[in-house]
């Protein structure tokens, strides 16, 4: 069964630093997510993507964040100067883009930020 | 805005019993989708079942189906014959089926422990 798969599973980095996550997406949907979880806290929408641009985003996804599909498969979320408060576990999630579809998640990179 | 709300931070059940997990919901759409995401302590999100607001019928997955009241803005999880491995935290999910791609939009969790 097609899965959505991310790497790294665990990135470590200091405060100030730029990160780069990396999610696969399954290859026949349209439709890309970045949801962000902080240790015992809800599941937060971040950003949808399709058709190679931003089709929503909420309010946590400032300046400080960027999406970009660099070579047609990857779905990367890039987080430039890190601040301890965005340790957190991110996951990237996939769907068809129907309105009937459902949203497939990946097992999520856990963020570390020193 | 559409909320999510699950107002049972932790429950337990015995192996073998049955247990029912609350969710509730605000929106004004009349079109819309349900969900209820699996938890386990490997942070992985797995799919464990899903609703269409337009059909009056209650999804079944196995030993997992729903109660979904739809005046009442209730969805709730019965999970029966509860196996040690359905422990895990639970979330309720809304997703607009208005738009395509449409963002979902979880509840807080509950944590559910199956004792042997």
């Amino acid at each position: 069964e097609p899965e959505v798969t991310q790497t790294p599973s665990h990135q470590v980095t200091q405060m100030g630093q730029e990160v780069i996550l990396r999610c696969v997406p399954i290859s026949n949907h349209l439709y890309f997510y970045w949801y962000r979880q902080i240790l015992g806290q809800k599941v937060e929408f971040l950003v949808s993507f399709y058709n190679n641009e931003i089709s929503e985003k909420s309010e946590i996804f400032d300046d400080q964040f960027s999406v970009e599909r660099p070579d047609g498969s990857n779905f990367t979320l890039k987080i430039r100067s890190t601040k301890l408060e965005d340790s957190a576990m991110y996951f990237c999630a996939t769907g068809q883009g129907y309105s009937t579809d459902t949203q497939y998640f990946g097992p999520g990179t856990r963020l570390t930020v020193l | 805005a559409q909320t999510v709300t699950q107002s049972q931070p932790e429950m337990s059940v015995q192996e073998a019993e049955t247990v029912t997990l609350s969710c509730t919901y605000d929106t004004s759409e009349s079109d819309y989708y349900l969900f209820w995401y699996k938890q386990p302590p490997s942070r992985q999100m797995i799919l464990v079942i899903r609703q269409e607001a337009y059909k009056q019928q209650n999804a079944t997955e196995n030993r997992f189906s729903v109660n979904f009241q739809k005046a009442a803005k209730s969805f709730s999880l019965k999970i029966s014959d509860s196996q040690l491995g359905d422990a895990a935290m639970y979330f309720c999910a809304y997703r607009s089926g208005e738009t395509s791609g449409s963002r979902l939009t979880f509840g807080e969790g509950t944590q559910l422990t199956v004792n042997p």
